[in-house]
């Protein structure tokens, strides 16, 4: 079975400095995608950022970037410069290549100190 | 077009009552996809829709639970003899064909609450 772990369950960080949240999954196939969202409390889930499995760059978007080691099944997030929007709780999600359905971590709740 | 928009944004029912849920897709997004979210879990996915046909189905969704996409637009979900274990968050999302490299869009979702 898919699965997708999210060890953290809470973080915190204060405002303007970098945090790291972790996600490893577990698959035997070679082409995936994988995801990261953000839901901030009662808003809608959007995603932050993406990275093919098949690409060893790093995806990176604006202060948003990744640690993707697929030896070890690994998809860390890091936030640099933290902002107070960036509060929310961070999901990490994995897709098979040719499958519909989004196989999500158990989500990390990431709290902004000002 | 702003987004997928799903109604009501909450509901409280009685144990045994039905309930149905509506989501209305971004108008060019050809695929639409249900998840429930409980509480301090990620979501799960329930079904996914491509056009009107439902191609996919969770062993979640048990027979209680129906999902619809007349004319491939609007999708409804309906739970019939509600139980307390359906309380939760039901998320619509959708996408076009390439959605699953760039994800999906996600409703706002519909917070169900059993009583």
């Amino acid at each position: 079975a898919q699965t997708v772990t999210q060890s953290q369950p809470e973080m915190s960080v204060q405002e303007a400095e970098t945090v790291t949240l972790s996600c490893t999954y577990d698959t035997s196939e070679s082409d995936y995608y994988l995801f990261w969202y953000k839901q901030p409390p009662s808003r809608q889930m959007i995603l932050v950022i993406r990275q093919e499995a098949y690409k060893q760059q790093n995806a990176t978007e604006n202060r948003f970037s990744v640690n993707f080691q697929k030896a070890a099944k690994s998809f860390s997030l890091k936030i640099s410069d933290s902002q107070l929007g960036d509060a929310a709780m961070y999901f990490c999600a994995y897709r098979l290549q040719g499958a519909q359905k989004l196989v999500f971590g158990q989500g990390t709740r990431l709290t902004i100190n000002p | 077009d702003t987004g997928v928009s799903q109604n009501p944004r909450h509901k409280i029912t009685k144990r045994g009552q039905n309930v149905t849920f509506r989501c209305d897709p971004i108008s060019e997004h050809n695929r639409l996809y249900w998840y429930r979210q409980t509480l301090g879990q990620g979501p799960e996915f329930l079904t996914y829709f491509q056009n009107e046909a439902q191609l996919e189905k969770s062993r979640l969704l048990s027979d209680r639970f129906s999902a619809e996409r007349p004319k491939g637009s609007f999708s409804t979900l309906e739970i019939q003899r509600t139980e307390q274990g359906d309380s939760a968050m039901y998320l619509c999302a959708s996408s076009t064909g390439t959605g699953g490299v760039y994800g999906y869009t996600f409703g706002s979702g519909t917070r169900l609450t059993v009583v």
